[in-house]
């Protein structure tokens, strides 16, 4: 099946820093990568939409600025916490959709990422 | 304004036993309803899911019913074990695959099975 691969599954930095995660459709061409936030005992929060090419569509609240999206090729796409704080620690998952598939989303393992 | 309602927010179910986690939507436009399992540090799974041109689609252990009049849908977990102690969401969405849309999640149920 359609496997999707993220990368750190762990990061631990200091406040101030950017920290960079890499989300790979392994198997397949992803036409659409999604990035969600999820916080301990709660959903999955969507940030935001990307497609291959273009810029992505951020969710209502999410600073675009403060989380960079790059989905440069069809199998790729990272996001960027840039000068993270700890109100930033987080589990990031990403998602990606295969056209040829009657599944809708693909998801990662999650990253989990702490700023001290 | 939350569009998948969700419940119980936990669940404790003997081995063995039933567990049944519901799901109320308000969107008539939905037309996948997906339910994910997700272990702790992991992305979610996922587990079954039913298109509203059905009332119950069953895969093994896992049985979704869904009532399309009442704009609910719920998943039971059969035989109950403790391997399946995670926590689960439902969700909805428009469309699948390449074209879906985004995927609206209820706010995840923790269940706990008990040997």
């Amino acid at each position: 099946g359609a496997v999707v691969s993220q990368h750190p599954s762990r990061v631990i930095c200091k406040s101030g820093t950017s920290v960079k995660i890499e989300c790979r459709s392994l198997d397949f061409q992803a036409t659409t990568m999604f990035w969600y936030r999820q916080f301990p005992k709660q959903s999955l929060m969507l940030m935001a939409t990307s497609n291959e090419g273009s810029k992505a569509t951020y969710e209502q609240g999410v600073e675009k600025d403060k989380f960079l999206i790059n989905h440069a090729s069809l199998t790729l796409s990272t996001l960027t916490v840039t000068s993270a704080h700890p109100e930033d620690s987080s589990f990031y998952i990403c998602s990606a959709t295969d056209p040829h598939s009657n599944q809708p989303q693909h998801f990662g393992d999650g990253t989990r990422l702490s700023i001290l | 304004q939350q569009q998948v309602k969700q419940s119980p927010q936990s669940l404790i179910v003997q081995k063995g036993g039933i567990s049944i986690i519901n799901c109320a939507y308000e969107n008539t436009a939905f037309d996948y309803f997906p339910w994910y399992q997700q272990f702790p540090g992991k992305g979610p799974a996922l587990l079954i899911a039913i298109r509203p041109d059905v009332s119950e689609k069953k895969e093994g252990r896992f049985t979704i019913s869904f009532n399309k009049s009442a704009k609910q849908f719920s998943l039971h977990i059969m035989d109950s074990q403790p391997g399946d102690s995670a926590t689960y969401f439902c969700a909805a969405s428009m469309g699948y695959g390449g074209s879906q849309g985004n995927l609206i999640f209820g706010k995840g149920t923790k269940l706990s099975v008990k040997p």
